[in-house]
């Protein structure tokens, strides 16, 4: 059983484009994040949603909008994608104070 | 003050050697040292991890040293492998900002058969 999962795992779209990414995790976790890892490796922290609830939102621009149905998802919707917003998307999850994230395969965006 | 500083940036090592890489930091406050492996086409996973009441982790081939006073930590890789080849992160984390990690830049290592 996959422990944290993302769809797509690809996507490929146009610029000016609304797309959404899916994230699930069943390990029990309450804390979800929300990562962009660039060209270059970096990763950026974006979001983190526990029990739900935004408790880290970093410089993000607000055409990314983070939403938390439950403790076991978490979804990105970016509007009006741009060039600059293609890189690999992670999802990743932790039980709130235990330290250790656990990291989806991640979603690969790709802006034309 | 919230960085962590990770070198080099890419490193290359014969199979059997040991792989060593540097993290520092400057905030006191930090209380969880990660570290992260990548493979391709996949996500970051822990590694290894150490809290600063110590000096040194291992588990298996792969060692944490961690030096308090001079704010930096290190990955030592032992007999390292062509399967270690990876990119390899550093954390740093502490519980007063919801224990989210500040990451290094990233090491990619090669070991050479």
């Amino acid at each position: 059983d996959t422990a944290v999962s993302q769809t797509p795992k690809y996507l490929v779209t146009q610029m000016g484009n609304d797309k959404s990414i899916k994230c699930e995790q069943n390990l029990g976790h309450d804390t979800m994040y929300w990562y962009k890892q660039d060209s270059k490796k970096f990763l950026k922290i974006m979001f983190s949603y526990n029990n739900k609830e935004l408790i880290i939102n970093e410089t993000v621009p607000n055409r990314f909008s983070p939403k938390s149905p439950d403790k076991a998802h978490l979804n990105l919707h970016i509007n009006s994608l741009e060039l600059g917003d293609s890189a690999v998307y992670f999802c990743a999850s932790s039980r709130f104070g235990g330290r250790a994230q656990y990291f989806g395969p991640g979603t690969r965006l790709l802006v034309l | 003050q919230q960085q962590v500083k990770q070198s080099p940036q890419s490193l290359i090592v014969q199979k059997g050697g040991i792989s060593i890489i540097n993290c520092a930091y400057e905030n006191t406050a930090f209380d969880y040292f990660p570290w992260y492996q990548q493979f391709p086409g996949k996500g970051p996973a822990l590694l290894i991890a150490i809290r600063p009441d110590v000096s040194e982790k291992k588990e298996g081939r792969f060692t944490i040293s961690f030096n308090k006073s001079a704010k930096q930590f290190s990955l030592h890789i032992m007999d390292s492998q062509p399967g270690d080849s990876a990119t390899y992160f550093c954390a740093a984390s502490q519980q007063t900002s919801n224990y989210q990690l500040i990451w290094g830049a990233g090491t990619k290592l090669i070991i050479k058969p």
